[in-house]
Formats: structure tokens, C-alpha cells, sequence
């Protein structure tokens, strides 16, 4: 059974900390890895790729380490819009498998 | 930017009752899911289709649930004599190609209140 697996949180932070999330996910046949972010009561939005290398979008980086099979997705500065719940997704062919979320708080 | 949109936003039926969802993807993506997500909880898969017909179904997708492309446009939902634990937030979900090299482009949803 593939499991994906987060720190529900949350996470509280200041504006302007940088906060870090993993997601642990157990199918080591995984291909394709992302980051959603899903706001209350609203659809999830795809946030970034995962790419074996890793990858920065702004001040968003996304980190893939296959031998302890987990994914991260770190934050810097963070912003009061970023507050939100942090999904990571896990799939390889078909359907993608969603972790429960983190859900972060940011404050002023 | 494109968007998937789904309707209505919000349904309210009586417990035994029939409900369609439906959703309109991306007009030239090809794969098109459902997913629900019960307050609270998380984003639970229930089918993806393909090419006219069911690719993969998870075990909450029984005899209750079935899809359906109609047209060229509208992809559908439907959930025959509803139960209460089928009140959640149901997402329609599409993709140019298989998911797990694009992900997914989601709809804002329709929340089903089951009565």
C-alpha cells in the first residue's frame, strides 16, 4: 500500500522566518514528485515540481533525497499570504497519492 | 488561464437520493480525475479516465460511483443513493498528459452535504 506521510503541524512562524516541511513516502518506485498548497476550504494548487536535483521557484525550494525517501519544500521570508496548508503529492504511473498536508501559520 | 471548472459549487441532497457532479477539463487535457476530501481529512483519489474509459479506480470508487464523458466537454459524477459519509468536498481534476509528469490542474470543487 503506497503512504505518503507529513507533519500535520502547524507550523508557526514570524514573517520573514524560513520553514522547512518533509514528506516521507513509502512506493521507492516513485517517479514524480510535487508540492501543492491548498488553502481553506479552497482546491489544491500546484506549487512546484520535485525534480531529482532539486529546484528553486523564488523563495521556494523543493529537494528530493530517493535513499530515505522523503521530499522537502523549504520557505524563506516567509509571507503572510504563504500561510496555508503544504500538500506533497508522490506517483508514478496513474494516479498521484496525496499526503495529508502541514498546514503552516504565519504571523505578523 | 485555463481553469477546470466544476458545477454547482454547493449541492444539498436527501440521504437515498442520485447526484451528478460535473466538471468541465481543460480543453485539450486528456486525463481527467475525481478526488474527495471529507472535512477535515485528506485528498483521497477515486478515479482516473482515459481515453473514454475508467484507467484506475480506488476502493472507496464502488457500484455507487460512476463517470461519464457525455460529450467533448463535460465529464461527469455520479453518485446513486447517497449516504451521509459521502458528504465531502469532491474535486475534478485534469491533466495534458499522465499525472505523473505534469500533476494535476483542480477545479474549485462542489462541496456535497448529504441530509
Amino acid at each position: 500500500r503506497k503512504e505518503v506521510e507529513q507533519d500535520p503541524g502547524p507550523f508557526n512562524v514570524p514573517e520573514g522566518a524560513t520553514v522547512a516541511f518533509n514528506c516521507t513516502y513509502s512506493n521507492s518506485a516513485s517517479q514524480s514528485f510535487f508540492w501543492y498548497r491548498q488553502d481553506c476550504r479552497k482546491e489544491p494548487k500546484l506549487l512546484m515540481s520535485v525534480y531529482s536535483s532539486g529546484n528553486e521557484d523564488g523563495r521556494f525550494t523543493a529537494q528530493l533525497n530517493r535513499a530515505s525517501q522523503y521530499i522537502s519544500l523549504l520557505i524563506r521570508d516567509s509571507k503572510l499570504s504563504d500561510s496555508a496548508t503544504y500538500l506533497c503529492l508522490e506517483g508514478s504511473q496513474g494516479n498521484l497519492i496525496f499526503g495529508k498536508g502541514t498546514k503552516l501559520s504565519v504571523k505578523p | 488561464e485555463p481553469e477546470v471548472t466544476q458545477t454547482p459549487s454547493h449541492q444539498v441532497t436527501q440521504m437515498g437520493q442520485e447526484v451528478i457532479l460535473r466538471c468541465v477539463p481543460i480543453s485539450n487535457h486528456l486525463y481527467f480525475y475525481w478526488y474527495r476530501q471529507i472535512l477535515g481529512q485528506k485528498v483521497e483519489f477515486l478515479v482516473s479516465f482515459y481515453n473514454n474509459e475508467i484507467s484506475e479506480k480506488s476502493e472507496i470508487f464502488d457500484d455507487q460511483f460512476s463517470v461519464e464523458r457525455p460529450d467533448g466537454s463535460n465529464f461527469t459524477l455520479k453518485i446513486r443513493s447517497t449516504k451521509l459519509e459521502d458528504s465531502a468536498m469532491y474535486f475534478c481534476a485534469s491533466s495534458p498528459g499522465t499525472s505523473s509528469t505534469y500533476g494535476y490542474t483542480f477545479g474549485s470543487g462542489t462541496r456535497l452535504t448529504v441530509v
